[in-house]
Order: C-alpha cells, then structure tokens, then sequence
C-alpha cells in the first residue's frame, strides 16, 4: 500500500508551459519534503516544507503543504529543459523516516 | 556535495549468493539508511542506523540485514540473493535533530542485478 500517491507518473510538456505535480495522502506528516534525481544519480532535497499551508518559492518553483498536512504540490512556472528529472515527493513520519511517493518523470522539451 | 561513496556502484550476481554493499560517509552523521528504488514504487526503506551497532528495520527489509561497526561505514547484505533483489539500492545520511531539518543526502547508487 503506497502511503504516499504522487500523479502524475509522467509528464511530457512543451518548454515555456507550466505544471502541477500532486503528492497525496490520508496520513498526517511531520514535514513534506520534495526532491529532484537526475539519471544515475541519488536524490537530492530541493525543500522542506513544515507547517501547514505553507507555500515556499525557489525561483520557477513554488511548493505548498495542504492545510491538514496531508497533501502537496509543486507547481513549475514555464518549464525549461534543465527541469527535466524525476521528482519524489517524501512525507516525514515520527523518528524522522520519510515515506516516498512512486516519483514524477518530467520531460521538458525544446 | 556530501561526502557520501558506495561501492560497488554496479554489480551482477547468481541467485543464491551473498552480496554485500557498501556505504562509506566523511560527515560523521549520526544516521544513515538503505532503500530501494523500483519504477512505480519511488525510495523503500530496507534498514536504517541510529548510532554505531544500533539499527532498525524499514518498510522491506525481509531478506536484508545490516551492521554498522563504525560511524563511517553501513554495510547492506543480502544473505542470499534472489531476482526480486534486483534493484537500485541507495544510502543516505542525516543528522535527524528534528522535525523539518531531518534532511538526508544521497549517495549515487548501487545497481544490482540478480540473474
């Protein structure tokens, strides 16, 4: 059972458009956290988000956390290929474990 | 970057045989972790430490065990290899003082494959 459901699964979008990735749960979490991995390489945090219906920017970037804490979102305005990636989600549970989301394979294209 | 290695970074093996992974840290951070990474499944956590000799099982850690002897090194080992083991296994580290600052880094991966 996916604690965390990420949509979508994919994504293939024309450079200069914008999207919204989704990260739900009926579970209640410390902090949502959303990171970017690049092909071969390991995950890495682009932000953690904590306190409920909060909305951080990081520059083309805007993440909200759901006021019951329990969802998310990452919006990208005007998408550029160096966006391309994959994009996971991650919920923080008691001890500080974090459950993923399946992860959003984005495609910007040209 | 942190300072974060895995080695080896790819690896084919037989069902059957034992295979070790290694995660190797220079941050002297208190905790680090395995996980899996599957298409349709994101990051699974397998095992995780809390401290040297001090560990706890994650979400699929059947078929996995794990041991860390010293601050610096948390070895995975699957005690006999089965196809379903194939996978991306990822070591991360953090400093856990907290909620919302538990930020974990990410070693590059180790790809196994079990024939």
């Amino acid at each position: 059972t996916q604690l965390l459901e990420q949509s979508p699964q994919f994504l293939s979008i024309q450079e200069g458009e914008n999207l919204t990735v989704y990260c739900n749960s009926s579970s209640v979490f410390s902090s949502l956290q959303w990171y970017r991995q690049e092909p071969g390489e390991g995950p890495v945090l682009l932000v953690t988000v904590v306190t409920g219906g909060e909305v951080k920017k990081l520059k083309r970037l805007t993440f909200q956390f759901g006021d019951a804490r329990k969802d998310s979102s990452l919006h990208i305005t005007a998408a550029q290929p160096g966006d391309t990636g994959l994009y996971l989600c991650a919920g923080e549970r008691q001890g500080g474990k974090l459950i993923f989301g399946q992860g959003t394979e984005l495609s910007v294209k040209p | 970057d942190a300072g974060i290695t895995q080695s080896p970074r790819h690896k084919v093996t037989e069902t059957g045989t034992p295979v070790t992974l290694r995660c190797h840290q220079t941050e002297n951070h208190r905790y680090m972790y395995w996980y899996r990474q599957d298409p349709g499944h994101g990051l699974r956590l397998i095992h995780y430490s809390y401290g040297v000799k001090d560990t706890d099982k994650g979400e699929v850690s059947d078929g996995y065990s794990v041991s860390r002897s010293k601050t610096e090194d948390f070895l995975l080992t699957l005690e006999s290899a089965t196809s379903s083991q194939t996978s991306v296994y990822f070591c991360a580290i953090s400093r856990a003082s907290g909620v919302g600052t538990d930020t974990q880094y990410f070693g590059p991966g180790t790809r196994l494959t079990v024939l």
